[in-house]
């Protein structure tokens, strides 16, 4: 069975702190990591698709990092804004055509 | 370019009653996937469309479950007779092509709650 564990499960911070979340992996396999935030009754929305090992994707003040032989990724948010507050979803895919597995996502509040 | 859709956006029923669900794809895409996500966990794929015939549908609980994705464009997902553990959020989301490195695009979801 595979597993995609995601730490920590929740996270509080002030505006302005920055922060950073895991998503770990097989480490075999590996075809695509995938990154979604999910704001509460909103669609989840993808942030990234990463395919190599050590890519670096950036899009703002969030980045993320990818080490396919260790199994891991990074999700970084600089300088967190109260509009940051979602739970953001790692989603590992083990194969060209199969299905996607998600982790139970890292919960971020962020207070103003 | 128009999101997908889902509806409805809430749903409370008995258990052992029936419920259907409605996805409308964005337009073009041939992959459509139905998630399954329980409070806690990670959304779980049920069942996953290539226009409209059936990819995978390894984890669709079938003896209550049903789907389909008549002229390959809207799907709707269907459980008969509900129980209490079906209680969740069903995700429908779409892709351009098949395959783990296409970015899917998810609608809003719809709660279910069975009592």
């Amino acid at each position: 069975i595979l597993n995609v564990e995601q730490s920590p499960q929740s996270l509080h911070v002030q505006e302005g702190d920055s922060t950073n979340f895991t998503c770990s992996f097989p480490s075999s396999n590996f075809y695509a990591l995938h990154w979604y935030r999910w704001e509460t009754a909103k669609s989840p929305e993808a942030l990234f698709v990463m395919t190599l090992n050590g890519d670096e994707k950036k899009k703002g003040r969030i980045s993320a990092t990818l080490n396919t032989k260790e199994g891991y990724s990074y999700l970084y948010i600089k300088g967190s804004q109260p509009e940051d507050s979602a739970t953001y979803l790692c989603a590992f895919g083990g194969g060209s055509q199969g299905n996607l597995i998600f982790g139970k996502g890292t919960k971020l509040s962020v207070k103003p | 370019e128009a999101g997908v859709a889902q509806s409805p956006r809430y749903k409370i029923i008995e258990k052992r009653q029936s419920v259907a669900f409605w996805c409308n794809p964005i337009s073009g895409h041939a992959t459509l996937y139905w998630y399954q996500q329980i409070l806690g966990q990670g959304p779980k794929l049920l069942i996953q469309f290539q226009n409209n015939g059936v990819v995978d549908d390894s984890q669709l609980p079938k003896d209550r479950f049903s789907a389909e994705r008549l002229k390959g464009v809207d799907s709707t997902l269907k459980i008969q007779p509900a129980k209490l553990e079906d209680s969740a959020v069903y995700l429908c989301a779409s892709s351009p092509g098949t395959g783990t490195r296409y970015e899917q695009y998810f609608g809003p979801g719809t709660r279910l709650t069975v009592t």
